[in-house]
């Protein structure tokens, strides 16, 4: 059975902190997704990664795939009240798989 | 071009009755999933159809069902409800049935008393 773990759960911090998350599982998958869902609303798709090692930046957050596509990380610098949100990671490992979500890191910046 | 939309957005029902969700995917997409999220949690897998067949089917009762119509919008469908199926349900669109960018609707929120 495929899992994704998240770490932390929950983090708050101030407005303008760099912080880190992490997405870790023991299977190896062929891509994997960075999600932002805003309470009542659906995930909304940040980032795709496909090749280990992999780092994307998309303006203030940076994301990477490990070199052994088992784990991934998302930072962000510089954080804003507008960066509160759910952050998903979703995995999937071939063809025609169901895509796995992990439980999420709730962040919250404060300003 | 309209994104994935979903009805009702909120729902209320009573335990043992039937409940049908429904899913309009993004025009050109023909894959159509079903998540189940519960508060506090990751969404979790429930079906997958592309080209009108079922795909993939994550670990739920068979009380749930989905179809898939010609023109790719989708329902869920879902029988003699039970309190512990209150969640926010969701769907999600993409172009191929390896649907690793996949594009969400804003959900149903079922409530069930």
């Amino acid at each position: 059975t495929q899992l994704l773990e998240q770490s932390p759960q929950f983090l708050s911090i101030q407005e303008g902190e760099n912080l880190t998350v992490y997405c870790n599982s023991s299977s190896v998958f062929s891509s994997l997704q960075w999600y932002r869902q805003e309470p009542g609303e659906g995930p909304v798709l940040l980032v795709t990664v496909v090749t280990g090692g992999e780092v994307k930046k998309l303006k203030r957050l940076t994301f990477q795939f490990g070199d052994a596509r088992k784990d991934s990380s998302l930072h962000i610098t510089a954080a804003q009240p507008g960066d509160t949100g759910l952050y998903l990671c979703a995995g999937a490992s071939g063809s025609y798989d169901k895509v796995i979500f992990g439980p999420g890191t709730s962040l919250s910046v404060i300003p | 071009d309209a994104g994935v939309t979903q009805s009702p957005t909120h729902l209320i029902k009573t335990r043992g009755q039937h409940v049908t969700l429904r899913c309009s995917p993004i025009s050109g997409h023909k894959s159509v999933s079903w998540y189940q999220q519960v508060l506090g949690q990751g969404p979790q897998f429930i079906f997958q159809y592309y080209e009108k067949e079922e795909r993939g089917r994550g670990n739920f009762p068979d009380r749930f069902s989905a179809r898939q119509f010609p023109n790719y919008s989708s329902e869920l469908n879902v029988n003699a409800l039970l309190l512990g199926d209150s969640a926010l349900y969701l769907c999600a669109s993409s172009l191929w049935a390896q649907n690793t960018e996949a594009f969400f609707g804003q959900g149903t929120r079922l409530t069930v008393v």
